[in-house]
């Protein structure tokens, strides 16, 4: 089965606005980490948060363990947020990252 | 659906010597990647690749390391000498296409530890 379920797998969003994307998960984490996918493939850490919620600027992840999701938060969305998250789990029984199917946002200005 | 392999799983070695990781990635991917987390630390970007070149790498991406496709075969990344602070998990990732909108396959990982 798959680990994690990524939603929505697609976003489109007017400039200003917040979105909110979520991961859930199947099975037991030692980590999740969040990611923006660059032009050219390469991803860009935004978070790594095993429980709890972190900030950073605009960006916002919180991860609640007991009830096996965690969530993105972008608040004032703006054109440049643009693009593919990922959100990826470490699994606690044997170290193996699972990555979630992602969400292509897309803001509007 | 699509897999990458990453073989091995795990591999231990005396500091100093050569490694080479194996990804076999998505049979008609072109864009290749590995990545780099240090256990309890984030993944990080090193390297990617594409038709036998280079095209991008991070800080992280040393001199000690290189990569290769030959002949359509693994994708490798080789660190010679390896040091200490080398040990990590190491990911391979592919694509079929370079931009945002491309999805990743990421390997389950090799562990490496440098002794």
């Amino acid at each position: 089965g798959q680990q994690v379920q990524q939603s929505p797998a697609s976003l489109v969003l007017q400039e200003g606005e917040n979105a909110e994307l979520q991961c859930n998960f199947s099975t037991s984490l030692n980590s999740m980490q969040w990611f923006y996918q660059r032009p050219g493939g390469s991803l860009v850490s935004l978070f790594y948060n095993p429980s709890g919620t972190k900030h950073s600027g605009r960006l916002t992840s919180t991860t609640v363990i007991k009830e096996r999701r965690s969530s993105l938060h972008i608040s004032s969305s703006q054109t440049t947020d643009s693009g593919t998250y990922l959100c990826a789990l470490e699994q606690s029984s044997n170290n193996r990252i699972f990555f979630g199917d992602g969400t292509q946002l897309v803001v509007k200005p | 659906g699509p897999k990458v392999l990453q073989i091995p799983s795990h591999q231990i070695i005396d500091m100093g010597q050569m490694v080479t990781l194996n990804c076999d990635p998505v049979s008609n991917h072109l864009y290749f990647y590995w990545y780099k987390q240090i256990l309890g630390q984030q993944m990080e970007f090193l390297v990617n690749f594409y038709n036998g070149k280079v095209m991008e790498k991070s800080k992280l991406f040393k001199d000690q390391f290189s990569v290769e496709r030959p002949d359509g075969s693994y994708f490798t990344l080789k660190i010679q000498p390896t040091a200490l602070e080398d040990s990590a998990v190491y990911f391979c990732a592919s694509s079929s296409g370079p931009g945002e909108n491309e999805r990743l396959f990421f390997g389950h990982g090799t562990k490496l530890s440098v002794l």
